[in-house]
């Protein structure tokens, strides 16, 4: 168990539709990252937090879109739905010795 | 950005076995190199790291090897086990930059043979 929660673990919704995966750090870490994992496209860096505020952002989609709150819990936004969208969704956290990355267990987000 | 290649994509061994899993980096700048285990269905789990300012790093059974000049690492297992068997992936990411995400490579399925 590395520390990091996610909720849901699983979401099955229909195209269009509008989800909200999250995402809970360990302990102590400020830092927050959003992977994609698909078949196709390996696992992808989506966007990353730090206590707060967005600091970098990957190869995420102008329909999604997150935040991290002050209790350091982070939320990522996924809007008008394709079947592309299904994957597998991380969210990693790091802390003190910023280069380590723990991954949470996944959201697995199913789009029909 | 920074591209990663790892090979092979499939790596099949004889229980025992050593195991050899390699990458390329395009980006010079990256200088923190990690490697994950992830096993069918659940998250990846870091295994070993390196630093740029380190061209080896011992752990047990598993060792990794940095070239920074041809920009390319690798992952060694020695005396391999049935529960070495998982996708291994490689990942580097430019530390203290602006872009701290990590960049993985395709992943490499290991498979133990008993």
């Amino acid at each position: 168990d590395s520390g990091v929660t996610q909720t849901p673990k699983h979401l099955i919704t229909a195209t269009g539709q509008r989800v909200t995966l999250r995402c809970s750090p360990r302990s102590g870490d400020l830092s927050v990252y959003w992977y994609q994992q698909s078949l196709d496209q390996g696992l992808q860096f989506l966007i990353q937090y730090y206590n707060g505020e967005e600091r970098a952002k990957g190869n995420i989609l102008e329909r999604f879109s997150a935040q991290q709150f002050p209790d350091l819990h982070s939320e990522l936004n996924l809007s008008s739905l394709e079947l592309g969208d299904s994957a597998l969704y991380f969210c990693a956290s790091s802390g003190a010795g910023p280069d380590t990355q723990y991954f949470g267990p996944g959201t697995r987000l199913t789009v029909l | 950005g920074e591209n990663v290649e790892q090979h092979p994509s499939t790596l099949s061994v004889q229980e025992g076995d050593s195991a050899v899993i390699k990458c390329t980096y395009s980006d010079s700048a990256s200088n923190y190199f990690p490697w994950y285990k992830q096993e069918l269905g659940k998250r990846p789990q870091l295994i070993i790291d390196i630093r740029s300012n380190v061209g080896e790093k011992k752990d047990q059974r598993i060792a990794v090897t940095l070239n920074k000049t041809a920009k390319h690492f690798s992952l060694h297992i020695t005396e391999t086990q049935p529960e070495d068997s998982a996708v291994y992936f490689c990942a580097a990411r430019v530390s203290g930059g602006g872009a701290d995400g990590l960049t993985f490579g395709k992943g490499t399925h290991l498979i133990i043979q008993p």
